[in-house]
């Protein structure tokens, strides 16, 4: 398998504008996540499904943000209009929901709002 | 309110010594830990993981040490290598709630030759 696959590897997209990170999971995992890396919190956890359906939002920052999953093998992270505060490293995760399971991570969407 | 904690933003070890990597959490139901290894402009990659059942798990040059009672684990690297020179991520997840992974801030772990 060739493991979580995220697109693009980098962004950069003027303020306001509207920015969409794609996922493709690990082929039979139902689990899928969405994390934020930043300096400050480190990997910050912003959404969860479990069977392609939202389960935990909480760590959505604001409306600005959204997420879809509209099919076990595909999901998108939108944000809408983008913010400079919004740079940061994007990464998707998935796994087998279960016991003692460990997710496995992309490779990571580096977005530059300027 | 970060509920897993690590409070050492870096930590530099000669080559051969033992690496000691600290991580507390607060969330009394999290009953599984990880630990992943993230190098720059890559995704982290699972390490070693611990069920709140045991205390120790050892994987070769890597051993997770986990005090229930203090809601502390640790990761031992022994010896360290240059290679293991990384950001280190602490995680835990409750297998009775939703099995969401709450990271910690990461410790940059600098090993020298």
């Amino acid at each position: 398998d060739a493991g979580v696959i995220q697109s693009p590897r980098h962004e950069v997209t003027e303020m306001g504008q509207e920015v969409t990170l794609r996922c493709k999971p690990i082929s039979g995992h139902n689990s899928l996540f969405w994390y934020r890396q930043t300096m400050m919190r480190g990997l910050e956890l912003l959404i969860y499904f479990n069977n392609n359906v939202p389960i935990d939002d909480s760590g959505m920052p604001e409306d600005r943000f959204s997420a879809k999953m509209p099919n076990a093998s595909f999901s998108t992270l939108k944000i809408q209009p983008s913010e400079p505060r919004d740079s940061a490293v994007y990464f998707c995760a998935s796994s087998v929901q279960g016991l003692n399971t460990e997710a496995f991570f992309g490779q990571g969407t580096r977005l530059t709002v300027v | 309110d970060q509920q897993v904690k690590q409070n050492s933003p870096s930590l530099s070890v000669q080559e051969g010594r033992i690496s000691i990597l600290n991580c507390d959490y607060t969330n009394s139901m999290f009953d599984y830990f990880l630990w992943y290894k993230k190098y720059p402009a890559e995704g982290p990659t699972f390490l070693i993981s611990i069920s709140s059942i045991k205390d120790k798990n050892e994987d070769g040059r890597f051993t997770v040490f986990l005090n229930k009672s203090a809601k502390h684990l640790s990761l031992h690297i022994v010896p360290s290598q240059p290679g293991d020179s990384a950001v280190y991520f602490c995680a835990a997840s409750s297998t009775s709630g939703t099995y969401k992974y709450i990271f910690g801030t990461g410790t940059r772990l600098k090993v020298l030759a």
